[in-house]
């Protein structure tokens, strides 16, 4: 397609439950990072992944999230044991930039709506 | 590590008439990118206007403008003309220009932009 997609649009998970969300970048894009969006808030960086290396997972809030991108291209986010506190919108976004990712825009998907009950 | 504020939870303004949104930041780098992002109730953030710090001339985009004080580090966002297709939540957002640095966007909290018809 031509922009990043983001699947499901909306998630209501209970709590205690595992859930994955998709991220499907724009083909070709080398940088892919996910944020998580707080309701009223601005997003918050959770992880970076240049073609299938995880080079920064530092904004992960527990051991409970976990996200891969083994081929380089389709990246999923995987949050065990969901807590009421992971309520949000995960936004994900990919660049074609490497390195200098900074001189390279960033296109950002619609987001799931992730609601734990 | 970078912070970046938004004082202006809420701001309103006539169609057709111009309005700022204010944005500070903090920082210890002298090279780095600034941003301002809108976002809509579709939730997929849309890039409105960016500033490379080592420029000192002020970045235009159409009716989209930015005063960028970087001695102050302050970068507001000027609307001219203001439509209603403008409403939305407007970000600013700070990133590293850090050879393999960390790529990650740092946003502010956000203001919400009315335009009253």
């Amino acid at each position: 397609g031509a922009g990043v997609s983001q699947s499901p649009r909306y998630k209501v998970a209970k709590r205690g439950q595992d859930v994955a969300l998709r991220c499907d970048p724009i083909s070709g894009h080398v940088s892919l990072f996910w944020y998580q969006q707080a309701l009223g808030q601005g997003p918050e960086f959770l992880t970076y992944f240049q073609n299938e290396a995880q080079l920064d997972k530092s904004g992960l809030p527990s051991d409970r999230f976990f996200a891969e991108r083994p081929e380089g291209s389709v990246s999923t986010l995987k949050i065990q044991r969901t807590q009421q506190e992971d309520s949000a919108v995960y936004l994900c976004a990919s660049s074609a930039g490497g390195d200098r990712a900074g001189r390279s825009p960033l296109h950002f998907g619609n987001g799931t709506r992730l609601t734990v009950t | 590590a970078q912070t970046v504020t938004q004082s202006q939870p809420e701001m309103s303004v006539q169609e057709a008439e111009t309005v700022t949104l204010s944005c500070t930041y903090d920082t210890s780098e002298s090279d780095y990118y600034l941003f301002w992002y809108k976002q809509p109730p579709s939730r997929q953030m849309i890039l409105v206007i960016r500033q490379e710090a080592y420029k000192q001339q002020n970045a235009t985009e159409n009716r989209f403008s930015v005063n960028f004080q970087k001695a102050a580090k302050s970068f507001s966002l000027k609307i001219s003309d203001s439509q209603l297709g403008d409403a939305a939540m407007y970000f600013c957002a700070y990133r590293t220009e850090k050879l393999r640095g960390a790529q990650k966007l740092v946003f502010g909290q956000g203001t919400r932009l009315t335009i009253n018809p």
